[in-house]
């Protein structure tokens, strides 16, 4: 099975700042890699697919990038909504989902 | 709008068997793969098992493989997930979601429902 490695697991940071957060697959998956943002006791919601493809409605200020085994998601400008957690899913064989990735506040 | 809605959770003890269902609206169900994810408490997302569109090929992870079954009435715009000989690590909140296209990201989600082993 694939292995999806996220780091860093927990971040702080404050609002304006750009944070990167990195998704490392066991194999290459081209750029079979998605990212989710979740919130407390609600459902996740897609941000980017394909890798690099913002999903419809999601703010510019998220962006994704990389291919084969190496991915990150990008925030360029934090806002105070975007504190939450981050996973990203890899759907080239079958899906497995990173550990995750808390932003919280400094 | 595109809607899934889950039921059937609840409180099972060890052992024992639940069947979990998705209802889809305002989409084409029969096109789209779909899937369960669940999430222990406290803990991150766990795909477990997803199923193609119109085809029905199954795909399970190894931590319920033997165990869950998922199938699909396309007929009914539902999505099923039968869990038998259920393990305290099994309690969880279970969400279903609709692929983007075919076997890939998932873009709608539901509400979840909770599912809690314990005698």
């Amino acid at each position: 099975a694939i292995q999806m490695t996220q780091s860093p697991s927990s971040l702080s940071a404050s609002v304006g700042d750009r944070v990167t957060i990195t998704c490392r697959a066991s194999q290459d998956i081209r750029n079979d890699l998605a990212w989710y943002q979740q919130k407390a006791g609600k459902a996740p919601k897609l941000l980017i697919y394909a890798a690099s493809s913002l999903q419809s409605g999601v703010p510019s200020r998220f962006s994704g990038s990389g291919s084969g085994t190496d991915f990150i998601l990008t925030i360029s400008s934090l806002q105070p909504e975007d504190f939450a957690t981050y996973y990203c899913l890899q759907d080239y064989i079958s899906w497995t989902f990173g550990q995750g990735t808390t932003v919280d506040i400094k | 709008e595109v809607q899934l809605l889950e039921s059937g959770g609840g409180l099972v003890q060890p052992g024992g068997s639940l069947r979990l269902s998705c209802a889809a609206s305002g989409f084409t169900f029969r096109k789209y793969a779909m899937t369960w994810v669940r999430q222990a408490p406290g803990k991150g997302l766990e795909w477990i098992s997803g199923i193609s569109g119109s085809e029905g090929r199954t795909y399970y992870a190894d931590s319920v493989k033997g165990r869950f079954t998922i199938s699909r009435d396309n007929s009914k715009n539902t999505l099923y997930l039968q869990m038998n000989s259920l393990r305290a690590e099994d309690t969880a909140v279970y969400y279903c979601a609709k692929s983007v296209a075919g076997m890939d990201a998932f873009d709608i989600w539901g509400q979840g429902t909770m599912v809690t082993v314990s005698s």
